[in-house]
Parts: structure tokens; C-alpha cells; sequence
């Protein structure tokens, strides 16, 4: 089924230990996003990917780092890990303005 | 700038009965407006969306919102509840120019047998 993948669904990880979350569409949209939900707060925007080539920083970008490698895949990367950090994480792909398409997410949590 | 507002963080409701769901936006562009759910450990769906067409939505499962440019609203809106209507929704609000939707803090929908 046409859609987001993201890779890995569940990871553990060590106070400054660094990873790459992966993501990729095959919708052929053009934009990409990252979010991370938690309890209470919503969805917050970390990076995104407007069109292949660009990326610009959300409203909560501090700690991490983003790709867009080609059109279909859009990876975050987290340098030194937090524990502020841990959350559950979603890419979105959309065409224009018409609404996401989302993974089903990366819970991530850092100790 | 945009930001949405859901009132209401937890709305219970029995089986068959109407489920209502609030989101006032705020928009300094016309909005697109759209509703998501969210199942337990799954990604958010697409329920609905207003793209400056009819005022009145219909989307998938039953859902239904209405535009309210007056009132700045966008309510959800379902005639007779369902056991498996129970999740977390989430209203977001984008522009006209480009996508990067804000999201509500959301409202989890419990049904009651």
C-alpha cells in the first residue's frame, strides 16, 4: 500500500548516544515532515521539507538534524540524546496544502 | 500566523449518541482546516478537510464539520456514536500557500456502552 515508512518503530537509547530516525514515502509529494507527540502538548513540528533539497527548522528544532536525501526519504537525526527527548515521533508526507499522509511513528525513549 | 484550539481535552459520550468535538482556529491567511484520528499506538489518519469548497465537510466513519468563518470554527460533528469511534482527534489548521499544518493539544473521544 502507497504510503510513509518509518524506521525503527521502538528504540532505546543511552543519554548521548546519537541515531538517525529513517522515513520514506512513495506518494512522489513534495513535502516531508517530522513531529513528536507527547502527552498533552499536541503535535509539535521539528523539521520539514518544503520540496528535495530544502529543509527548515520548526518550532521545537534543538537537538536534532534532518536530511532530505532524495524526494521519497527525509531522515532525523539526533546527535547526542536527551531524556528530554524521548517521545513518540512521526513523519508526514503532503502535496500542497490537502492534508498528511503520516508513518505510524517511532517511540523513542532515552535513559 | 495560525494556532487552533480544541476545547475540551476528554469528551465522553454514550453509544448512539451525538458526538461534538470543538476547534476554533485562528488564521491571518484563509485556512485549510482539517480533522485527524488517532487509534492507540498508530500514526495519525486524515478524517476530513476544508479547502475553501463547501462549508459543510463529510469525511470517512460518519464524521461531518462545518466551516464557520463568523466564528472562526471548525467542529466535528458525528450523529450517533460508535464503540469504535473512541480514539484521540486532532484538529490542525494550515494556509493557503503551503502546507505545515499547527495542531491542537487534542481530544480524546471515549464511548461509553
Amino acid at each position: 500500500n502507497a504510503g510513509v515508512t518509518q524506521t525503527p518503530k521502538f528504540q532505546v537509547l543511552k543519554t548521548g548516544q546519537s541515531m538517525t530516525l529513517q522515513c520514506a514515502q512513495d506518494m512522489n509529494h513534495n513535502s516531508m515532515y517530522w513531529y513528536r507527540q507527547d502527552p498533552g502538548m499536541g503535535l509539535r513540528l521539528i523539521y520539514y521539507s518544503a520540496s528535495e533539497g530544502t529543509t527548515d527548522k520548526g518550532e521545537v528544532p534543538n537537538g536534532y538534524n534532518v536530511s532530505r536525501l532524495n524526494k521519497r526519504e527525509f531522515s532525523l537525526r539526533l546527535e547526542s540524546a536527551a531524556p528530554s527527548q524521548t517521545s513518540v515521533y512521526f513523519c508526514a508526507a503532503e502535496q500542497g496544502a490537502w492534508g498528511y499522509t503520516f508513518g505510524s511513528g517511532t517511540r523513542l525513549t532515552v535513559v | 500566523a495560525q494556532s487552533v484550539t480544541q476545547l475540551g481535552s476528554h469528551v465522553s459520550v454514550s453509544e448512539g449518541a451525538l458526538v461534538l468535538l470543538r476547534c476554533n482556529y485562528s488564521s491571518s491567511v484563509p485556512p485549510y482546516l482539517f480533522w485527524y484520528v488517532q487509534y492507540p499506538n498508530q500514526g495519525l489518519q486524515l478524517l476530513l478537510k476544508y479547502t475553501s469548497a463547501a462549508t459543510l465537510v463529510k469525511g470517512i466513519n460518519g464524521f461531518e464539520a462545518e466551516f464557520k468563518k463568523s466564528e472562526t470554527s471548525f467542529h466535528l460533528t458525528k450523529p450517533s456514536a460508535h464503540m469504535s469511534d473512541a480514539a484521540e482527534y486532532f484538529c490542525a489548521v494550515s494556509n493557503t500557500n503551503a502546507g505545515k499544518s499547527t495542531f491542537g493539544d487534542g481530544t480524546t473521544l471515549t464511548v461509553k456502552p
